[in-house]
């Protein structure tokens, strides 16, 4: 089981960009990793999913280095809307439903 | 879009009392998972169901059971609520297409207080 560390709390301010690394040093072959970001009062949303290099969509990009026991959410510019927590997931298809955790995420605080 | 609702986003219980929390997916999709979210210590699975009356536990099942008559509702349900089960208590649904790695579409949550 693929256990992720992140950090508790990140501070930024309006139009910096941020960058969140997450720990996952027995990451498995098989294994995607996926970001999700929850506002106040919200249940998550996905944000990005990815399995090595760099993905990027038109809210973020991951980047994965090629030992892939780390990775990169990196959120460009940000706005006071970006304030959530942020969390880092590990798991494949083969490894079930209950060891695919959320753990604490980190709370990212954009200041103006 | 998909839609996850939960029947309240507010709910006060008292300690002893039976309590049923409903979800419901439009999407028609295979799994469901119940969590819960308390500070500090993030979201923790309590169940998950991957077809019609078909369940697992997740990592805090204990106090808790689930019902999945439906493929589109999955129900917790607290037989006797305690004060440390309030929490919030978040639903989500999702495919089975790829496992673990199916995008999670989550409800807007119950807040639920046991006095």
């Amino acid at each position: 089981l693929a256990k992720t560390t992140q950090p508790i709390s990140m501070d930024s301010y309006e139009g910096q960009e941020v960058n969140i690394t997450c720990s996952h040093n027995n990451i498995a072959t098989n294994d995607y990793i996926t970001w999700y970001q929850q506002f106040p009062s919200q249940g998550p949303r996905f944000i990005i999913q990815g399995y090595k290099t760099k993905v990027t969509n038109e809210v973020a990009s991951l980047f994965i280095p090629a030992d892939r026991k780390s990775s990169t959410l990196s959120l460009p510019r940000v706005s006071l809307s970006d304030t959530a927590v942020y969390y880092c997931l590990v798991g494949d298809q083969n490894s079930g439903y209950s060891t695919l955790t959320f753990g604490k995420g980190t709370m990212l605080l954009v200041s103006p | 879009d998909v839609k996850v609702t939960q029947s309240s986003r507010y709910l006060v219980k008292r300690t002893g009392e039976k309590v049923f929390l409903e979800c419901v997916q439009d999407m028609d999709h295979e799994n469901m998972f119940w969590y819960r979210q308390d500070p500090g210590l993030g979201l923790r699975l309590i169940y998950f169901s991957y077809d019609v009356k078909m369940k697992e536990k997740g990592d805090i099942p204990e106090g808790y059971s689930v019902s999945r008559e439906k493929k589109e509702r999955f129900s917790l349900i607290l037989e006797s609520a305690s004060t440390n089960q309030t929490s919030m208590y978040l639903c989500a649904s999702s495919t089975s297409l790829g496992g673990p790695t199916d995008t999670q579409y989550f409800g807007p949550g119950t807040r639920l207080t046991v006095l």
